[in-house]
Order: structure tokens, then C-alpha cells, then sequence
């Protein structure tokens, strides 16, 4: 069955650390570009960051209210994507999803194009 | 930072057409894709590319984009299509999401 299943989520005090993790199975993980987004309670979506397949040299991008605090890694062996969160604030309580985007390649250009499969979220809670 | 902003609601009956709109500075410069989120569950893609419809979404979605403003058109809506809609472009290397859209469909 094609899936991602997200874990690691919980209540975690400010200033505190947190990683969560994505499995995955049913695809090429290995030559998947993996994202996280993520939707603080009763709010709208917000993109936290991407990692690029390591074919495509494995690199990483931030939204601005993570970057330095978050870090996106992955192993593709263990079929798995992480999320390592630090210095955590009580603003990124939040459902945490892991999804795949879809890209097209055209040499060695490639272009975003849209969020496919969508797991099914862990909750993060930062507070005291 | 690019921004995209939506509507915060709205309605429509059963059998009209709704249309939910998302501005951005030069969107049709972009792809923009549409996601459904109903409550409890995670998002779905409906539009992508700006017109472009995922193998099992309804043909009664289609969507639009030129100038400042992508548009998602329900035509025929159906009580089933309540939901939250989410406009998403990429500015650069980063993913900007609009506010989302309440479909009331009444």
C-alpha cells in the first residue's frame, strides 16, 4: 500500500526538541523529493521546508519561520524522513504532515509542481 | 514574502457553480496548484498547474490562472465538495500557501 505515517509528535515544553518521523512504503523513496507542512489548530496550511532526492544532490529549503531551528533529513535505507525541531516556540504547535511533491525534470532542471501523497499528520504541542 | 490571499467563505447551492478565488503579485507568472481539506482529514490535491485535474478528481473541478488571480470553479457543486480549499504557488525554492476558503454548499 502506498503510504507515509507520520510519528514523534507529543507536548514539549518551549526552548525544548522534538523529532518527528515519516515512514513511507509503497514507492521509490529513495527517488522521492520529500516536504513537510504543517497546520496549527483550526488554521490554514503552512509549508515548512523540502529535501530534494540524494540523485538530485539531497538539498534542503526552509520556510522563514523555521529556518535555523528546523532540520529535514532522510534515510533512504529505512525508507524514513525526519524532522528534527529545536528551540521550539509555542507558535509551532501544530498537526505536522509529510508529503511527497511531484516534480517534472527536463535535463537537469527540475520544477516543483504539486503536493501528491499526504500522510496523515502527528500533533505537536508546544507549551508549559 | 510572496503572499497569497483567498476569501475566507464562500457558499453556494446545491447544483451552482462556486468559484473561490487566490491573488498574488503576478500569480499567472506561476503555477498555481488547489488542495481540498475536509475536517479530520489530510489535504487532497484537486488542481494542479493551474488547470490540471489528478486521475480521480471530478471533471466539475477546473481551475484558472492569469494576471494577479488563480481561480478553482465546482461547477455543479455537490453537498460533498464542503470543504476547505487551499491556493498553493511556489515563489523561488519556498511554497506559499493562501489563508484557505470555507465552501459552504447550502
Amino acid at each position: 500500500e502506498v503510504q507515509l505515517v507520520e510519528s514523534g509528535g507529543g507536548l514539549v515544553k518551549p526552548g525544548g526538541s522534538l523529532r518527528l518521523s515519516c515512514a513511507a512504503s509503497g514507492f521509490t523513496f529513495n527517488n522521492a523529493w520529500m516536504s513537510w507542512v504543517r497546520q496549527a489548530p483550526g488554521k490554514g496550511l503552512e509549508w515548512v521546508g523540502r529535501i530534494k532526492s540524494k540523485t538530485d544532490g539531497g538539498t534542503t529549503d526552509y520556510a522563514a519561520p523555521v529556518k535555523g531551528r528546523f532540520t529535514i533529513s532522510r534515510d533512504d535505507l529505512k525508507k524514513t524522513l525526519y524532522l528534527q525541531m529545536n528551540s521550539l516556540k509555542t507558535e509551532d504547535t501544530a498537526v505536522y504532515y509529510c508529503t511527497t511533491v511531484v516534480r517534472d525534470c527536463s535535463g537537469s532542471s527540475c520544477y516543483e509542481r504539486y503536493f501528491d501523497l499526504w500522510g496523515r499528520g502527528t500533533l505537536v504541542t508546544v507549551s508549559s | 514574502s510572496y503572499e497569497l490571499t483567498q476569501p475566507p467563505s464562500v457558499s453556494v447551492s446545491p447544483g451552482q457553480t462556486a468559484s473561490i478565488t487566490c491573488s498574488g503579485d503576478k500569480l499567472g507568472d506561476k503555477y498555481a496548484c488547489w488542495y481540498q481539506q475536509k475536517p479530520g482529514q489530510s489535504p487532497v490535491v484537486v488542481i494542479y498547474q493551474d488547470t490540471k485535474r489528478p486521475s480521480g478528481i471530478p471533471e466539475r473541478f477546473s481551475g484558472s490562472n492569469s494576471g494577479n488571480t488563480a481561480t478553482l470553479t465546482i461547477s455543479g457543486t455537490q453537498a460533498m465538495d464542503e470543504a476547505d480549499y487551499y491556493c498553493q504557488a511556489w515563489d523561488s525554492t519556498t511554497v506559499v500557501f493562501g489563508g484557505g476558503t470555507k465552501l459552504t454548499v447550502l
